[in-house]
């Protein structure tokens, strides 16, 4: 069976250094990875997605990700945090098409 | 591409009461899906159609849960008799019959019952 794992419920950085949210996941095939990002009272936007091409995706608004099956890890990473980034933040496993399992999500706050 | 759109917004409801929701998918989006969100946790899958055929229902929608989507465009989620505990926040989502293809996400119906 898929799951995910998201190691932090909360991450706080200062505007303008690097974030790295972490995600780990299990799954007894090759998945489809997800990061998904939500503002309050909003829905769940795309931020990327891995779907077994190259290991190190890019997403919208300078985020990125890298797929290491070695350590079944999907971490979101962006080198400089911008006060907008402010959000929740949901990993998402899929090794079926409508099977998708999100994490619990990580809330990151960035200050000034 | 308009989007996915969810209304209403807000629904506050008594206990015992029934309430309807609405979502307009992406229109040329045939698999339609219903999560409901609480605080502080992700989206869990309550089910999901394939144009007018619902193919999949969590154990978490119990029998006063019903959902349709009668011409294969939107669709409706109905709770009957609601409960406090129904009290979440209800999105629905849409995508391409296509493999890998990603989740669309309406704003969400944030449902409380009193």
């Amino acid at each position: 069976a898929q799951s995910v794992t998201q190691l932090d419920s909360h991450v706080s950085v200062s505007e303008g250094t690097p974030v790295l949210l972490r995600c780990n996941y299990s799954s007894s095939y090759s998945p489809s990875l997800f990061w998904y990002v939500q503002h309050p009272n909003k829905g769940l936007q795309l931020l990327l997605k891995y779907t077994s091409a190259a290991t190190l995706v890019k997403g919208i608004n300078g985020f990125e990700a890298e797929f290491k099956k070695s350590e079944t890890s999907f971490h979101l990473t962006k080198p400089s945090a911008h006060m907008s980034d402010a959000a929740e933040y949901f990993c998402v496993v899929s090794d079926r098409p409508d099977d998708m399992r999100f994490g619990a999500g990580t809330r990151l706050t960035v200050k000034p | 591409d308009t989007g996915v759109s969810q209304n209403p917004r807000h629904k506050i409801t008594k206990r015992g009461q029934n309430v309807t929701f609405r979502c307009d998918p992406i229109s040329e989006h045939n698999r339609l899906y219903w999560y409901r969100q609480t605080l502080g946790q992700g989206p869990e899958f309550l089910t999901y159609f394939q144009n007018e055929a619902q193919l999949e229902k969590s154990r978490l929608l119990s029998d006063r849960f019903s959902a349709e989507r009668p011409k294969g465009s939107f669709s409706t989620l109905e709770i009957q008799r609601t409960e406090q505990g129904d009290s979440a926040m209800y999105l629905c989502a849409s995508r391409l019959d296509r493999t890998n293809s990603p989740l669309h996400f309406g704003n969400g119906t944030r449902l409380t019952v009193t």
